[in-house]
């Protein structure tokens, strides 16, 4: 089946630090998403991404759907406090089938 | 503008115990519905989904269930609880085939 790849799986960094993630699949996507999650809440909506190439920017994040439709990043500039959490991946082939959730990264920032 | 209400957001239950979890959307018809499981703050595993009203689909098979008697109502149930459903269970919609998914606030179980 569709196996989707995050990395790094933890980050710990100073504040005022960039940041970048990223997610390979084993097929092509046709749809990336990334969701941010605070303790104890459900993940929330960063930025959705439904083109290759397309490059997305939502404040001081931005994210890429990568042209070979098999993998995104995210980025995150000069990190601040309220950055903490985990961050997901997710990518859906097609318009049937479900999303693929990547693990997650589990970032702390330091002030 | 649409949101996701789910209930209750904490709930501790007795081993063996019914269970009944409650998410209701609002603001969109007809909108896929999806129960995860997320156990220790890490990885979304998907329970179970609906298209439409009475049509539930299961991913895991285990001791839970599902139910969607109205369009936006989506209900997940157990008639027996074991230690082993503890963790965080999140409901969440998306419109049509699109795929982007829209999280409830989620509903934390602990079964003793």
């Amino acid at each position: 089946g569709q196996q989707l790849n995050q990395s790094p799986q933890s980050m710990f960094i100073q504040e005022g630090e960039d940041v970048s993630m990223n997610c390979t699949s084993s097929s092509i996507f046709n749809t990336w998403l990334w969701y941010k999650q605070e303790p104890g809440e459900g993940p929330v909506l960063l930025i959705a991404l439904y083109k290759a190439g397309e490059l997305t920017s939502n404040g001081r994040l931005t994210a890429q759907f990568g042209i070979t439709r098999k993998d995104s990043f995210l980025n995150i500039s000069a990190s601040i406090p309220s950055d903490v959490g985990i961050y997901f991946c997710a990518g859906k082939g097609g318009s049937q089938g479900n999303l693929i959730f990547g693990k997650g990264t589990k970032l702390s920032v330091k002030p | 503008s649409q949101t996701i209400h789910q209930w209750p957001a904490t709930l501790v239950q007795p081993v063996g115990s019914p269970l009944s979890l409650e998410c209701t959307v609002e603001g969109t018809s007809n909108p896929n519905l999806y129960w995860y499981r997320q156990a220790a703050g890490r990885g979304l595993q998907l329970l179970f989904y609906s298209v439409g009203i009475g049509q539930i689909s299961s991913e895991v098979p285990q001791n839970l269930s599902a139910s969607r008697p109205q369009d936006r109502q989506f209900i997940l149930s157990s008639k027996k609880l074991l230690l082993s459903d503890s963790g965080f269970y999140l409901c969440a919609w998306s419109a049509s085939n699109r795929g982007t998914q829209y999280f409830g606030p989620g509903t934390r179980l602990l079964v003793l």
